[in-house]
């Protein structure tokens, strides 16, 4: 069955450090992945979608890596703020139907 | 700019109790979903619709039903509620296209009793 894991312990970086997020997903072959951030009693907030055929896609302190050969994708934030602080999604998405299927989320703490 | 609203925001039922989760979007969007998310499990599609008039079944449909009879509404229906159905739930919308994002509400917490 399709599987996507995030790592499901929270990470805790230090402010103005590099956070790399990991999303692993076996027996799928997605189109597109999104990342997506969601803040406490909120719901969540599209951030970034990359291509399968697309190996990096970068927004202003935001990259996003996609490796259909090792099914993974890498979510980067570069000089990390405490304001970063929040659970991230990643979600695959098929070309025809463009249902998704979501991760689990990583939470993210960034420390002053 | 409202987007996607739901309401009620909390509620609590008890068990064997009915109620209905409206969704309202005003991007006039095709495509409506309604998910539950269960801490450690992610997000989980319940339904969806990619119309008015049309319905469509997800992931965890068991128990819920839901209807489209205009655009912009979409409502998830509780039959008979049940303890397994606590959670939270959200509602999305979007274009349709898979290279477009889905566009969520704020939630609605819902615990059975």
């Amino acid at each position: 069955s399709q599987k996507i894991e995030q790592n499901s312990e929270a990470l805790n970086i230090q402010e103005g450090k590099t956070a790399t997020l990991t999303c692993n997903y076996t027996n799928y072959s997605p189109a597109y992945l999104q990342w997506y951030r969601q803040d406490p009693g909120r719901g969540p907030v599209f951030l970034l979608l990359i291509r399968e055929n697309e190996k990096e896609k970068r927004k202003e302190r935001l990259k996003v890596t996609f490796d259909t050969t090792l099914k993974q994708s890498l979510f980067h934030i570069t000089a990390s703020q405490p304001a970063d602080s929040a659970t991230y999604l990643c979600a695959l998405s098929h070309l025809k139907t463009g249902k998704l299927i979501f991760g689990q989320g990583t939470t993210l703490q960034v420390k002053p | 700019n409202a987007g996607v609203t739901q309401t009620p925001k909390f509620r609590v039922l008890k068990t064997g109790q009915s109620m209905t989760l409206l969704c309202a979007q005003d991007m006039n969007h095709e495509y409506m979903y309604w998910y539950r998310q269960d801490p450690g499990m992610g997000l989980r599609l319940i339904h969806y619709s990619v119309g008015e008039g049309t319905t469509a079944k997800g992931e965890v449909p068991d128990g819920y039903n839901v209807s489209r009879l205009k655009k912009q509404n979409f409502l998830l229906g509780l039959e008979s509620a049940a303890p397994s159905q606590t959670s939270v739930y959200f509602c999305a919308s979007n274009s349709g296209r898979s290279n477009q994002p889905q566009h969520f509400g704020d939630g609605t917490r819902l615990s059975i009793l």
